[in-house]
Formats: structure tokens, sequence, C-alpha cells
């Protein structure tokens, strides 16, 4: 059972924009903004999409960003394309006693 | 960037493996370094870190014990010594770099734990 709460799966045609939530607690996404977003697509190692929170690595396409409130963060892809169907996961710091807590993915299908 | 493990394969319940991860192309030296696994066909799960001067090391309570993470900065390279290995230790393991964002990931290792 994943500290995180992430949807399984979501649809949606190209061209469309989805949002993932991603929903922890108080003890982790909502004490501080060490959230990062990560892509993996089959068989490949992850790849950072969003970090602390809301920011985005300089390498990645703003059709992606991210928000947070209170103990709930979201990936919001927009203008989906056929290169974004993969897995995408959540992390957040959980703490001095749990240090890190992954969502357990969300499967985005481009139809 | 690039990461790179290896040292993954069988090995039976109670056996022990060692990974490696050599690093190149960032001051491997300045950077947190982590060890996260995926079983098959699961999420992403942390399992330990080791602080750029190796002075802290963490473990997730599933590995505390079992497993020990360390580093040689001359030669780039973070290790991971698994012993006591469980079946359920079976995953593709990732060395990553950073802090509380894991900016660069290696292909992964797997680690395959049967009888």
């Amino acid at each position: 059972q994943s500290a995180l709460t992430q949807p399984a799966s979501v649809s949606a045609s190209p061209g469309q924009s989805i949002t993932i939530s991603c929903t922890g607690t108080s003890s982790d996404i909502g004490s501080h903004n060490l959230v990062s977003w990560y892509q993996q697509h089959p068989g490949k190692a992850p790849k950072l999409l969003i970090y602390e929170a809301i920011k985005r690595p300089s390498a990645i396409s703003s059709r992606f960003s991210a928000s947070k409130s209170g103990n709930t963060a979201s990936l919001t892809i927009s203008g989906l394309q056929a290169e974004d169907e993969a897995d995408y996961y959540c992390c957040s710091y959980g703490g001095v006693n749990t240090l890190y807590v992954f969502g357990a993915g969300t499967r985005v299908t481009v139809l | 960037v690039q990461l790179v493990e290896s040292g993954g394969g069988l090995v039976q319940p109670g056996g022990s493996l060692r990974l490696s991860c050599a690093a190149s192309g960032f001051a491997f030296s300045d950077y947190w370094m982590h060890w996260v696994r995926q079983a098959p066909g699961k999420g992403l799960v942390w399992v330990s870190r080791i602080k750029s001067d190796g002075t802290t090391t963490n473990y997730a309570d599933s590995v505390k014990g079992r497993f020990t993470i360390s580093r040689d900065n001359a030669k780039n390279t973070v290790y991971l010594q698994m012993n006591s290995l469980r079946t359920e230790d079976t995953a593709v393991y990732f060395c990553t770099n950073g802090d509380s964002t894991w900016w660069n990931w290696g292909q992964g290792t797997l680690v395959t734990v049967s009888s």
C-alpha cells in the first residue's frame, strides 16, 4: 500500500489535457514543497518532470505543469501527445521517519 | 550525466549481492545518492540514501539491517551491499542523484531472488 494516493489510470485523446492527482497527508505533501513527479516509459528509467511541487527542469516541455494545495499535488499534461503515454509517479519527502514516499503510479493512455 | 548500475543477477534466498553505480558528467562528491527499486509490474520504492561525503546513510524499514549503502568519491561510484536477500527483494534497482529531487537515473540492474 503506497503512502500517496494516485488514480490507477487516466486516458484522453491527443490534444486534450489531463490532470493526475496525488494525495498525501499533513506529514508529507501538506508540510512542505518537496514533491516531485516522474515519468516512466515501459522498460525505461524514470525521468524527472517536476520538482519542488511546481518547478520544471529546463529540458522538460511546458506542456507539463504542476500545482499543490494542502495535502494534494497535481500534475497537468496539456496538448496530450502519443509520446506522453507512460506511467507517472509522484513522490514526497515524508519527514525524518519515513523519508521518501511514492504514489503507486498512474498509467496514462492516449486514445 | 550518466549513471550506470551493475552487479545484479540471480541469487538464492539468504544470499548476498553487491550493486555498483558508476557516475559521470556531474560533481559526484557534491550529491546525495540514492537507490530506488521497482518490483516486476509494481511501482517505485525508495531503498536507501547516502550523503555526499558519506557521513550519513538512511534506509527503508524493509531493508534496514540487511542492506548497506556506501560510496567512493575517488571512483565516482556508489554501492549497495545486499545481504540476507528475500524473494520480495526481487526488483530492478536504480541509482539516482539529488537530495529530495532525483535529477538523473541509471538504467537499472535486475536482482532476482529465487531458489
